[in-house]
């Protein structure tokens, strides 16, 4: 059965840090995996998805790795600012399966 | 593009009572899965329907079911609900051959008083 984890689970840095946020998987056979972010009571956005056949995928100043070996993704944030406050999580996706979620992380970027 | 829609958006039950949900895909988008998000438990991924037939299953009481219609929107549906029932639930669509990468609509926030 797979598990997804993050780290930290809550995480408060001053405006303009750069910072990386971890997801953990235990099946390394994996089709995708997807990161989301997701703001006080509302639905999920997604930000990247890496395919299993790559090692990264960037988007402004998101930059998310993969590296199946380990079962490990990393989500680096550029030049934080407030409004990258949000939780973010981590979802796998196993072939012929449905997406396992990791728990998120609580990001604050004080001004 | 309009994106995922969910309706309604809010909803207060009672004990015992059933409730339907209803969520409408981004236009061309075949799958369309349920999850409930809580505190304590997180995101659970409840169905996946593809198509009109389920595809997947969570591990969820049969009080819980859905359904897709052939232009792709789903319903889900709770029976005899629960006080444990009060959650987010949220439904993702996407595309065929697009490695399936999720789109999230803005959620149903269901109370079962």
């Amino acid at each position: 059965k797979q598990e997804v984890t993050q780290i930290p689970a809550a995480l408060s840095v001053p405006e303009g840090e750069n910072l990386v946020l971890n997801c953990s998987f235990t099946d390394s056979a994996i089709y995708n995996l997807q990161w989301f972010r997701q703001d006080p009571g509302k639905g999920l956005t997604s930000l990247l998805l890496i395919q299993s056949s790559q090692r990264e995928q960037t988007s402004g100043r998101l930059n998310a790795s993969l590296d199946k070996s380990s079962g490990r993704s990393t989500l680096y944030i550029a030049a934080s600012q407030p409004g990258d406050s949000a939780t973010y999580l981590c979802a796998v996706l196993l072939y012929g399966q449905n997406f396992v979620f990791g728990p998120g992380t609580r990001l604050s970027v004080l001004p | 593009k309009a994106g995922v829609t969910q309706t309604p958006r809010y909803l207060i039950k009672t004990r015992g009572q059933q409730v339907t949900l209803s969520c409408s895909p981004i236009s061309g988008h075949r799958s369309v899965s349920w999850y409930q998000q809580t505190p304590g438990q997180g995101l659970q991924f409840l169905f996946e329907y593809f198509s009109e037939t389920q595809r997947n299953k969570g591990n969820f009481p049969g009080r819980f079911s859905g359904r897709q219609f052939s232009n792709s929107r789903s319903e889900m549906n709770v029976s005899t609900l629960e006080l444990g029932d009060s959650a987010l639930y949220l439904c993702a669509s996407s595309l065929p051959g697009q490695y399936n990468e999720q789109f999230f609509g803005p959620g149903t926030r269901l109370t079962v008083l």
